[in-house]
């Protein structure tokens, strides 16, 4: 089973706070994603990565930032935390799609719910 | 740029009752679709998805979903609900030609079902 692993299942961080998310996964996937879940507005897509140190921006990148050294590890970085980020934050992780024919399933995380203050 | 569009986003029913959740996406190309589950305090899972072939895809807990290409349409279907459906479904689609794989996701529904 793909398993993929967040750092944390609850966060409380005060705004103006640096606030790292990492996600791990244990597929050896090439493709990770970040993603904020809202009430009524689905999963947006904040960053994605389809390598190690590369990173597309997705939908709603202003005021985040992602690090991908290692291919089983993906980041999310707050770089100064606002009460508007206070959200569900899923991580995913799929294969590299051979053209779309098997492509675009995505297994997710558990999730961390972050409150800014 | 493609959307997804699920026209509830919270359904009441009691069991044995049949639930017929829709989803339209805007994409004009082939695609790939989805259906996930979020049950309370778990994380998103797959319910079932549409490659090619049928467009009557059968999933997991008797769901099912029915891609009719000319409405641009993927609604989720099951016959008889029980109070363990309780949960947020998310319809979400891929484009073919979408290198990086991105899903797009609906609003998501919030499905109670009352025992």
């Amino acid at each position: 089973d793909v398993k993929v692993t967040q750092s944390s299942r609850y966060l409380v961080k005060r705004t103006g706070e640096k606030v790292f998310l990492e996600c791990v996964q244990d597929m050896d996937h090439e493709n990770m994603f970040w993603y904020r879940q809202d009430p009524g507005l689905g999963l947006r897509l904040i960053y994605f990565s389809y390598d190690v140190k590369m990173k597309e921006k997705g939908d709603i990148p202003e005021g985040y930032s992602v690090s991908r050294e290692k291919k089983e590890r993906f980041s999310l970085i707050l770089e100064s935390a606002s009460t508007n980020q206070t959200s569900m934050y899923l991580c995913a992780s799929s294969l590299l799609g051979d053209g779309g024919r098997a492509g675009g399933e995505q297994y997710f995380g558990p999730g961390t719910r972050l409150t800014v203050t | 740029a493609q959307s997804v569009s699920q026209h509830n986003h919270h359904v009441i029913l009691s069991e044995a009752a049949s639930l017929e959740l829709g989803c339209n996406y805007s994409y004009g190309g082939t695609v790939n679709l989805f259906w996930y589950v979020q049950y309370p305090g778990q994380h998103l899972q797959l319910l079932l998805k549409y490659f090619s072939g049928d467009p009557l895809v059968k999933g997991i807990k008797g769901f099912e979903a029915e891609f009719i290409k000319s409405k641009f349409s993927f609604n989720l279907r099951k016959p008889s609900v029980q109070w363990s459906d309780t949960a947020e479904y998310f319809c979400a689609v891929n484009a073919r030609n979408n290198a990086g794989n991105m899903l797009t996701f609906g609003g998501g529904t919030r499905l109670m079902v009352k025992p």
